[in-house]
C-alpha cells in the first residue's frame, strides 16, 4: 500500500483558473504535511506546510488537511503559467525529526 | 534567506569508483538528512542524521553508503562503490529542532549523479 498518494497527472488549467490538487496517505499518526514545488531537473521548494485540520491560506495557495479523511489537498487561485511544476505532497508519518515520505507528485500545467 | 548548498552541482564517475556528496545545512539546524530521486521517479529517503550519528535509515543506504559531519557546517555522503542505479538525484536538506514550531525540511539544490 502506497504511504502517500497523489494523481500523477498532468493537470491542465488555463490562466487564472484555480487549480486543485490532492493527495491522501495511509498513517493516522502522520503528524506534519507538506507542498513542495518542483521544476524540472531542481530541487523541491516549500510551498506550505500545515499541522492542523481545517484551511491555511498564504497568498495564492490554500492547503486543506483532513486528518479524519486522511486527505490533504492545494488549492492555487490565479494560475500563472509559472506555476507550472510538478507539485509533491510530503508527510511526515512519525513527526518529530523523521523523515519526510513524498507522494510521486502532480504535474499541473497552467495554459496561457 | 539561509539555505542549504550542495557541491558539486554535477559529478559523472565511473562504476566502482567512490564519491563524497557534499552539504552545507542551515547553520542553526540540527538535524540532517539525504534524500534521492531517479530521474522520473519520487524523491526517497535515504537516511537522517542527529546528534553526530544516524537516526533513521532506509533500505537503500545499504553499507556501500556512509554519512559523516567532519566539522561544525558540511554534511556528506559518501557511496564507496558506485553502481550504474545510483545515478539519480542527490538532495541534502536539514530542519530546525523540534520545538521551535518549525518542521520544515529545507532543500539543497543537488547533485546530479551519473554512474558509467
Amino acid at each position: 500500500q502506497k504511504e502517500v498518494e497523489q494523481n500523477s497527472g498532468p493537470l491542465s488549467v488555463p490562466e487564472g483558473a484555480i487549480a486543485s490538487l490532492n493527495c491522501t496517505y495511509s498513517d493516522r499518526v502522520s503528524q506534519s504535511f507538506f507542498w513542495y514545488r518542483q521544476y524540472s531537473g531542481k530541487s523541491p521548494e516549500l510551498i506550505m506546510s500545515i499541522y492542523s485540520n481545517g484551511d491555511k491560506e498564504d497568498g495564492r495557495f490554500t492547503a486543506q488537511l483532513n486528518k479524519a479523511s486522511q486527505y490533504v489537498s492545494l488549492l492555487i487561485r490565479d494560475s500563472q503559467p509559472s506555476d507550472s511544476a510538478t507539485y509533491l505532497c510530503a508527510v511526515n508519518l512519525w513527526g518529530g525529526y523523521q523523515k519526510v515520505t513524498f507522494g510521486t507528485g502532480t504535474k499541473l500545467q497552467v495554459i496561457p | 534567506e539561509p539555505e542549504v548548498t550542495q557541491t558539486p552541482s554535477h559529478q559523472v564517475t565511473q562504476m566502482g569508483q567512490e564519491v563524497i556528496l557534499r552539504c552545507v545545512p542551515i547553520s542553526n539546524h540540527l538535524y540532517f538528512y539525504w534524500y534521492r530521486q531517479i530521474l522520473g521517479q519520487k524523491v526517497e529517503f535515504l537516511v537522517s542524521f542527529y546528534n553526530n550519528e544516524i537516526s533513521e535509515k532506509s533500505e537503500i543506504f545499504d553499507d556501500q553508503f556512509s554519512v559523516e559531519r567532519p566539522d561544525g557546517s558540511n554534511f556528506t555522503l559518501k557511496i564507496r562503490s558506485t553502481k550504474l542505479e545510483d545515478s539519480a538525484m542527490y538532495f541534502c536538506a536539514s530542519r530546525d529542532s523540534p520545538g521551535t514550531g518549525e518542521e520544515t525540511q529545507y532543500f539543497g539544490p543537488g547533485t546530479r549523479l551519473l554512474v558509467l
